[in-house]
């Protein structure tokens, strides 16, 4: 089955510890997107790939990275992680069909623990 | 600015009893809609959209949402709730560019035995 597939499920880094996460995809979709979850809210979005183009939003921390090497992997890197970087990191991907119907798909995401 | 608005921040319902998961909205041009369900510790799943096609959309697991302009509003309903329906419930609109999900607070179904 087509699916989103994050890597590890759970992941416990120290504070201050750079941490990567991973998603890949074989739905060969071009949008690539990661969300942070925290505990009782929302998903909030940090940045997306339309295929090889970066789009952050503005109020991403400098301290959240992304690389997307080809069109099926991605990442997220968080070089130095604090206590409120604990969260639930989701990964989506989109066919990338413009003008807001397209649709999103998830992967069970990455929870995240900074001691 | 598109934004949605979840009244509720968490629901009761009785097995077999209707559910109503309200989302109201907010965009300066026509938006696209989205809900989504997550189960404890899992990805969100959708569940419908609108995309001016036909107000009344039908989902999976028996769900649909109607879309009302006059009302700016997106509820979710289920005829009879089960027990497995119990979960989280987000609310989305799609951003102006189409890009981004703007996503709303969540409510939380309870369904009781």
């Amino acid at each position: 089955d087509a699916m989103v597939i994050q890597n590890p499920r759970y992941q416990v880094t120290q504070f201050g510890k750079p941490v990567t996460l991973s998603c890949s995809q074989t739905l060969n979709h071009n949008v690539m997107y990661w969300y942070q979850q925290k505990s009782s809210q929302a998903p909030k979005l940090l940045f997306h790939y339309y295929d090889k183009d970066f789009n952050n939003e503005a109020d991403t921390p400098d301290n959240f990275q992304s690389r997307r090497p080809n069109t099926s992997f991605c990442f997220l890197d968080i070089r130095s992680p604090g206590l409120g970087d604990a969260a639930m990191y989701l990964c989506a991907t989109s066919p990338g069909r413009r003008g807001g119907t397209d649709t999103q798909y998830f992967g069970p995401g990455t929870r995240l623990t900074v001691l | 600015a598109q934004s949605v608005t979840q009244l509720g921040s968490h629901v009761s319902v009785s097995e077999g009893a209707l559910v109503l998961l309200r989302c109201n909205y907010s965009s300066s041009v026509p938006p696209y809609l989205f809900w989504y369900v997550q189960y404890p510790n899992q990805g969100l799943q959708l569940l419908l959209k609108y995309t001016s096609a036909a107000t009344l959309v039908k989902g999976i697991n028996g769900f649909e949402a109607e879309f009302k302009k006059s009302e700016t509003s997106f509820h979710l309903t289920k005829p009879s709730a089960h027990m497995s329906d119990a979960a989280e419930y987000f609310c989305a609109v799609s951003d102006q560019a189409g890009t981004a999900l703007i996503f709303g607070k969540g409510t939380t179904l309870s369904v009781s035995s």
